[in-house]
């Protein structure tokens, strides 16, 4: 069973607008930690945001939130007035007790003008 | 400049050439791992490393090897390449576990043919 989920390959969001991207994930460890990465065409690895399990309070960092919702195990990045240089491959993943790093396989987000 | 450096960034062999591919981080930084993309598939863990001498199975650990004789090097080992091991392949580093974010380095792409 996969331990991080993200149920969209693929998403058009025009530009301004509010957008929302899914992550779901399973874990019996009390403790972990969730993360989102941004990786442009250029290939790189960005850290957008973070959200410790324990955390009582939604994480955000400028433009991007997470929705943390803890008992229905999702962490949703949400990125507020959208903008053309968001259009990347996002990543979520999850850090565990034994600090193996599970990553998501990624939601490709097209921003249209 | 803090910074994840590999090399080499793209490599092209054979099947069954040992190769190496170098990492190193210049922030003191103790947690290192190794990571490939595949497309549709997102990233996998390799292997990681907690500390000088201390290293650990990722998700996708057959086939290579890692070393950490140093705090700052993580070199990746590939005894026998195989055309499956063809992928691109991050190396990133963190200070701790927990919160502390990941930083990545450019990434290699590599061929085996």
């Amino acid at each position: 069973a996969q331990k991080i989920t993200q149920t969209q390959p693929g998403m058009f969001v025009q530009e301004k607008e509010a957008v929302t991207l899914d992550c779901t994930y399973d874990t019996s460890d009390p403790s972990y930690g969730l993360f989102w990465y941004k990786q442009p065409s250029s290939g790189e690895m960005i850290f957008l945001i973070y959200q410790g399990s324990y955390d009582q309070q939604n994480a955000t960092e400028g433009r991007y939130s997470l929705n943390f919702q803890k008992a229905r195990k999702s962490a949703n990045l949400v990125i507020s007035a959208s903008q053309l240089g968001d259009s990347a491959m996002y990543f979520c993943a999850m850090r565990e007790w034994d600090d193996k790093i599970i990553f998501g396989k990624g939601t490709r987000l097209h921003i249209l003008p | 400049e803090a910074q994840v450096t590999q090399n080499p960034r793209y490599l092209i062999t054979v099947t069954g050439k040992k190769l190496t591919v170098t990492c190193s981080q210049n922030m003191n930084h103790e947690y290192m791992s190794w990571y490939r993309q595949d497309p549709g598939l997102g990233l996998r863990q390799i292997y990681y490393s907690m500390n000088v001498e201390v290293t650990d199975k990722g998700d996708v650990p057959e086939g290579y090897k890692v070393s950490r004789k140093e705090k700052r090097n993580f070199p990746l080992i590939l005894e026998s390449p195989s055309p499956n091991q063809t992928s691109l392949y991050f190396c990133a580093s963190s200070f701790s576990t927990g919160a502390d974010t990941q930083y990545f380095g450019p990434g290699t792409r590599l061929t085996v043919l």
